[in-house]
């Protein structure tokens, strides 16, 4: 298997416009989170999805951010309108069920919002 | 949720032992202890976990306190390839799924 792949790998926008990221977890997996690192906020789970199912989206930030997996190998997370502050390495994980079985992360996406 | 604390940052000497600690004082009986580490632009990497007995891997090994309320992860012989920031997580039960939530994690620095 490739991974968890994410994408794009690099996305500049400017402020108010839409920004889709992108993550292709590992075949199998039952688990995905997605991640936001800032050097103020550290790593800050968003949302995380079992068998594509959301189960906690607490740490979404605002009504601006929203996340789906439409199905076990694709899941997107969508800010819009997106702001300066959003800017951001977002990263995607994915794990098996068992809390004793390890998380793949992938290379993650740093969005620029301008 | 229960929480890990970690030191900030450490230090070693490349070619030593490295001992970075981890209290989660509020464990709960079902939580497992992960340890992952960030090199520099790269996402989170596996280390190690455990539960309650002492782990070994590859990469490191783990010390689980008796009473689980802390634990070590132990570098053999620190390279300068292990300079990271290492992250003690708790990935705990809950009703419907996982948490797996980081806190700030230990930034390791290897000096040649």
């Amino acid at each position: 298997d490739a991974g968890v792949i994410q994408s794009p790998r690099h996305e500049v926008t400017e402020m108010g416009q839409e920004v889709t990221l992108r993550c292709k977890p590992i075949s199998g997996h039952d688990y995905l989170f997605w991640y936001r690192q800032t050097m103020m906020r550290g790593l800050e789970l968003l949302i995380y999805f079992n068998n594509n199912v959301p189960i906690d989206d607490s740490g979404m930030p605002e009504d601006r951010f929203s996340a789906k997996m439409p199905n076990a190998s694709f899941s997107t997370l969508k800010i819009q309108p997106s702001e300066p502050r959003d800017s951001a390495v977002y990263f995607c994980a994915s794990s098996l069920r068992g809390m004793n079985t390890e998380a793949f992360f992938g290379q993650g996406t740093r969005l620029t919002v301008v | 949720d229960a929480k890990t604390t970690q030191p900030n940052s450490m230090e070693s000497n490349e070619e030593e032992p490295v001992h970075l600690p981890c209290n989660h004082s509020t464990i709960s009986g079902t939580d497992y202890i992960h340890w992952y580490r960030q090199l520099p632009s790269q996402g989170p990497e596996y280390v190690i976990h455990g539960l309650t007995s002492n782990v070994n891997n590859r990469m490191a090994s783990l010390a689980i306190a008796e009473d689980r309320k802390s634990s070590t992860l132990i570098l053999h012989r620190a390279t300068l390839r292990d300079a990271a920031v290492y992250y003690c997580i708790l990935r705990q039960q809950r009703t419907y799924g996982q948490n797996f939530v980081f806190g700030p994690g230990t930034r390791l620095s290897v000096l040649p």
